[in-house]
């Protein structure tokens, strides 16, 4: 069974960098792509940005400036870094990995496991 | 904005039947792209409810069922329980410039 497991510091000031780390524990860390989800209280999820395990990354066009997402694949962990935080970036943040099922001979993609979440908070 | 458009809210009766939409657009579920759906209940991470348009993953009741034709894509649940009470939220693949993978706005359930 996947499980994955994550944490990072949870209060930030405006400017500050906020880091996440997420530990995957069993499956193939190297068949997939991991991911960062974002959610503001009370609103929707937002897709941040993913990595695979030869550190080949795609981010969310509006927050590219800011992000970097990196992994250590010994330790099956990947890391989420995002720069110059304000109170927009006040979310629970979630770790996943994006899995896939085939549809008419095409993988198609969906987020088969998540972490249970971080919540951060950005605050003078 | 969402790329994906759902309702933000429906209701229904225990036993009753409900459905929630998810409106695309050429660029994901009119390129092709598979609809996905995910159920997360108060305080906790979404789960997968849905993938691949129709597929249920283990332990997922029959009562919960997907759908995708064109630009759309529905999720129906049947039966309808307390426990379902939830927000629930469509996703897939963009190929437009708002980002890679995207998901609904979410749909809250309320169970009446």
């Amino acid at each position: 069974q996947v499980q994955l497991q994550q944490w990072g510091a949870g209060l930030l000031k405006p400017s500050e960098t906020l880091s996440l780390t997420c530990a995957v524990y069993g499956g193939s860390f190297s068949s997939y792509y991991w991911t960062w989800i974002r959610q503001p209280s009370g609103k929707g999820l937002e897709w941040i940005g993913e990595i695979n395990h030869s550190g080949s990354t795609n981010y969310n066009p509006s927050l590219k400036s800011r992000v970097t997402i990196s992994l250590d694949a010994s330790k099956t962990q990947f890391s989420l870094n995002l720069s110059s935080v304000t109170a927009a970036d006040t979310a629970v943040y979630y770790c996943a990995r994006r899995g896939f099922v085939l549809v008419r001979g095409v993988r198609q993609y969906y987020y088969d496991y998540w972490g249970l979440g971080t919540l951060v908070t950005v605050s003078s | 904005q969402s790329v994906l458009t759902q309702p933000p809210s429906v209701s229904g009766a225990p036993g009753q039947r409900v459905i929630i939409s998810c409106t695309g657009s050429s660029s994901n579920f009119g390129a092709g792209y598979s609809v996905h759906w995910y159920q997360q209940l108060p305080g906790t991470a979404p789960k997968v409810l849905i993938y691949g348009n129709t597929n249920r993953p283990s332990g997922v009741p029959d009562r919960f069922s997907g759908s995708k034709s064109d630009t759309s894509a529905s999720l129906a649940i049947t039966g309808l329980q307390a426990e379902d009470e939830a927000d629930y939220y469509c996703q897939s693949y963009d190929s437009s410039l708002s980002g890679l993978w995207v998901f609904g706005g979410g749909t809250k359930l309320t169970v009446l």
